[in-house]
């Protein structure tokens, strides 16, 4: 199952950007890059995922290295109810296996 | 409806207690999945359904035995369990096993006691 490293924890302002990077070195050509994010005592929440290109939704963007072995999940304006553990996962492209790694504890200060 | 739906939401069984968890998605997904979660750490995947059949086992202890009458429903039945298996059981669903994220639900919180 391919790994990926992500700081601890991080700290951000409200209402300011996060960037919370991930680094994939042992990445597949067939690895999807997910993050998802888990708010305490619920159920992990799926963010954004991406293949090559970047992405964006309604919650977050997702930026791509060019040789994919690393990307950077974006918050554009980080709010309280951001703070949770946001996992980067390399979900296997031959099983679709979801494999979590320890994940960034993000603290978001008023 | 966009949600996985997990019963009971808090479960204590003693050792020789046979229990069941329940999950229910009516999203169209045709992949379901069992993971556990100990405090602190991240989710550990325990089983993979595609297709209603068991495509993955993580190499899981027998005394955990999951089930999947049909597209909609995914069983987890407990017999036997240890105080070690407390956890937070949380089950989750996406389009197929290769594609869509994962949708999870708020999970089991099992006291083996």
């Amino acid at each position: 199952d391919a790994k990926t490293t992500q700081p601890n924890s991080m700290e951000s302002n409200e209402e300011e950007p996060v960037h919370l990077p991930c680094n994939h070195s042992t990445i597949s050509g067939t690895d999807y890059i997910h993050w998802y994010r888990q708010l305490p005592s619920q159920g992990p929440e799926y963010v954004i995922h991406g293949l090559t290109s970047n992405v964006n939704n309604r919650m977050a963007s997702l930026a791509i290295a060019e040789d994919r072995k690393s990307s950077t999940l974006i918050l554009h304006r980080a709010t309280l109810r951001d703070a949770a553990v946001y996992y980067c996962i390399l979900r296997d492209g031959n099983t679709g296996k979801l494999i979590f790694g320890q994940g960034t504890t993000l603290q978001v200060k008023p | 409806d966009t949600e996985v739906t997990q019963t009971p939401k808090h479960l204590v069984m003693g050792m020789t207690n046979k229990k069941s968890l329940k999950c229910e998605q009516h999203m169209g997904h045709r992949a379901m999945y069992w993971y556990k979660q100990k405090a602190k750490k991240p989710p550990e995947l325990m089983f993979v359904y595609s297709y209603e059949k068991l495509s993955i086992n993580e190499s899981v202890p027998s005394r955990f035995s999951p089930e999947c009458p049909n597209s909609s429903l995914l069983n987890l039945h407990l017999h036997a369990l240890q105080p070690e298996d407390s956890a937070l059981y949380l089950c989750a669903s996406s389009r197929t096993a290769l594609a869509g994220g994962y949708t999870f639900g708020s999970g089991t919180r099992l006291t083996v006691v």
